[in-house]
């Protein structure tokens, strides 16, 4: 089944300790990208990939990293979570970003509470 | 600066009636516009894309229209099931750069039998 997979699913941390999510996606996409909603905001881009070890910044970057080593997986990196990172962050991937036709596909999202 | 808006931020209608969400956007110059439904706690789900050369296009219950000449798009929901509760978003994808998706804030729709 195609789809895209985030662990954990909710997380529950404190400030300033160190923590990742991961993405998983296995439909060959070379696009993936993380996003943060939060209530009247809508989704916010925080970083995308195009392929294998290229990344770019979205919209809200500060205070996240990723990586992509490998075409299937964009984990998302705090290294020093604060509480305005409690989140629900989702993860999605498609073949190309705005591509005429392009469906995006959303993982199932990860709710972050930084405390 | 490239933008999306949506209205009204919240409706309620009652199971079996029809509703109609609009869209705005600014993004120029325009590649695509895409409607999305997510349900609550849950990933979005693509509903309907569309190019400037399309004018309307329909999945199921859902028909989504396009006037690129205005900058307008809408989702038009037909006899609604209690199932259509969700949050209904519009991004825009500019052709300038591709990678980049412009999300609206969402319409919170609520159907109650």
């Amino acid at each position: 089944e195609a789809q895209v997979t985030q662990n954990p699913r909710y997380l529950i941390t404190v400030t300033g300790k160190k923590l990742t999510v991961t993405c998983s996606q296995n439909m060959n996409h070379e696009y993936m990208s993380w996003y943060r909603q939060d209530p009247g905001l809508g989704l916010r881009q925080i970083y995308y990939s195009m392929n294998v070890e290229v990344t770019d910044k979205g919209d809200v970057p500060e205070g996240y990293k990723v990586s992509r080593k490998e075409k299937r997986n964009f984990p998302l990196i705090l290294e020093s979570p604060s509480p305005n990172q409690t989140s629900l962050y989702f993860c999605a991937s498609s073949f190309l970003a705005g591509a005429l036709t392009d469906t995006q596909y959303f993982g199932p999202g990860t709710r972050l509470t930084v405390l | 600066k490239n933008q999306v808006e949506q209205s009204p931020q919240s409706l309620i209608i009652l199971e079996g009636k029809n509703c109609t969400l609009q869209c705005n956007y600014t993004v120029s110059p325009f590649s695509n516009l895409r409607w999305y439904k997510q349900d609550t706690g849950r990933g979005p789900v693509s509903l309907t894309i569309m190019t400037f050369s399309e004018n309307t296009k329909s999945n199921g219950r859902y028909t989504a229209t396009l006037d690129a000449d205005t900058k307008q798009s809408s989702l038009h929901i037909t006899a609604s099931q209690l199932s259509d509760s969700a949050s209904y978003i519009c991004v825009v994808s500019s052709s300038y750069n591709t990678d980049k998706l412009i999300f609206g804030t969402g319409t919170r729709l609520q159907v109650f039998p």
